[in-house]
């Protein structure tokens, strides 16, 4: 009930290319969605996030599409570039609460 | 100049020994929390507060322990009856109320020898 589903493990995507990160989730009463990336040696920092009010949210080259029937939502990087090169975190969490249940993490390496 | 700061970026003890980590914020926030990530498994809760001088335990709390004397201290001690300690530990805070998004600082990597 409390999992977060996070796949692929990793990912090699060629420079230009698009990065798809998939998550799924159980918890119902779960209504924050939000994506970190994390660079080697660093802390995770929030990318982007989505309600389950809107299907979708695009910020630049980010976006994450989300399906409340199917409990799923995903990581679309559009014209993925070296830079890009991290681990990214799905996470879930309920309005107001204090935990965040965050997926096993994605490495994403972007061949130039 | 806001943020999450911990220290020290890098430790090494001894086997046996206890050692503090510490983690300091100036973002005002209620919430706190200390993560321990190790290789291609995510992050896991070892503790949260949620206001001064109260704390949780999380999902792996065993061999940890945590104070919050003050709103912007949150220190983690990591004691000797932690079996495989070398990780990599994470602060996050959060402000309470309509915000939901855990901000982290950047990190602390320890080995035990």
């Amino acid at each position: 009930q409390q999992q977060v589903k996070q796949s692929p493990q990793s990912l090699i995507v060629q420079k230009g290319g698009i990065s798809i990160i998939n998550c799924a989730y159980e918890n119902t009463a779960f209504d924050y969605f939000p994506w970190y990336q994390q660079f080697p040696g660093k802390g995770p920092a929030l990318l982007i996030a989505i309600r389950p009010d809107v299907s979708e949210k695009k910020e630049g080259r980010f976006t994450i599409s989300f399906n409340k029937s199917a409990k799923q939502f995903s990581l679309h990087i559009m014209d993925s570039q070296p830079g890009d090169s991290a681990t990214y975190f799905c996470a879930a969490s309920k309005s107001g609460g204090f935990k965040t249940i965050f997926g096993a993490g994605t490495r994403l390496f972007v061949k130039a | 100049d806001g943020g999450i700061t911990q220290s020290p970026k890098y430790l090494f003890r001894k086997e046996g020994q206890n050692v503090t980590l510490s983690c300091e914020q100036n973002l005002n926030h209620d919430a706190m929390y200390w993560y321990r990530q190790d290789p291609g498994q995510g992050l896991r809760l070892i503790y949260y507060s949620q206001i001064v001088n109260d704390f949780q335990k999380g999902d792996i709390a065993e061999g940890y322990s945590v104070s919050r004397e003050k709103k912007e201290s949150f220190p983690l001690t990591v004691t000797s009856a932690q079996k495989n300690p070398t990780a990599f530990y994470l602060c996050a805070s959060k402000a309470s109320g309509a915000s939901d998004t855990q901000y982290f600082g950047p990190g602390t990597r320890l080995t035990v020898l």
